[in-house]
């Protein structure tokens, strides 16, 4: 799979959006772009994920650039719980293929 | 629907002893993933199971690691005997094991330290 390269952390302002970057200039034509996070004390949580077009669902959305060596993972208003550690991920979608975890990027939303 | 249950919560230790977690992943679930959480680090995959099968379990230390999903759907895992290196949070998840999103839903872990 290839590898990603997210900021160690970030600070996020309350009620704004929350763009988070992630460099994947390595990625294959099937490798699609995961992001999962992690709150404090939990376990991790998918949050979306996608191949090349810009994909949304109910928790955030997802853009990612045409020549894809690039996304940013969209909180439209962020909130306290939104805190957690974020994990890029990029990996082939087939069945039983493993998830290889960086240290991710800390997000802390400022009230 | 019932997440991904994983017991204890926490554990205490010390070097030497032997500990066993266990984990009942989400109904119906036929793939199983034991993740390894050192303190700042993300998770690393010790060991996954397709069914009661091993799919992967090239980074399980096997000198002192051993995991084992007899009927297909809880799973434990062991470790005899400890080392002070082994403190980490051990994450339990499962997946529908198809071919399509292959979302994995983990559990809340159990938090190992060893004295």
């Amino acid at each position: 799979d290839a590898k990603t390269t997210q900021p160690p952390s970030m600070d996020c302002a309350e009620g704004r959006a929350a763009n988070l970057p992630c460099n994947h200039s390595t990625i294959s034509g099937n490798e699609y772009v995961y992001w999962y996070r992690q709150i404090h004390s939990q376990g991790p949580q998918y949050i979306i994920h996608g191949l090349k077009n810009n994909e949304t669902n109910e928790m955030a959305s997802l853009i990612i650039t045409e020549d894809r060596k690039s996304s940013t993972l969209i909180l439209p208003h962020a909130t306290l719980r939104d805190t957690a550690v974020y994990y890029c991920i990029v990996r082939v979608a087939v069945a039983n293929n493993r998830l290889a975890f960086g240290k991710g990027n800390q997000v802390v939303v400022i009230p | 629907e019932a997440g991904v249950a994983q017991s204890p919560r926490y554990k205490i230790i010390e070097k030497r002893q032997s500990v066993a977690f266990w984990c009942n992943p989400i109904s119906g679930h036929a793939t199983l993933y034991w993740y390894q959480q050192i303190l700042g680090q993300g998770p690393k995959l010790l060991i996954q199971f397709q069914n009661n099968g091993v799919v992967d379990d090239s980074q399980l230390p096997k000198d002192r690691f051993s995991a084992e999903r007899l009927k297909g759907v809880d799973s434990t895992l062991k470790i005899q005997p400890a080392k002070l290196e082994d403190s980490a949070v051990y994450l339990c998840a499962s997946s529908t094991g198809q071919n399509d999103k292959n979302i994995q839903y983990f559990g809340a872990g159990t938090r190992l330290s060893v004295l």
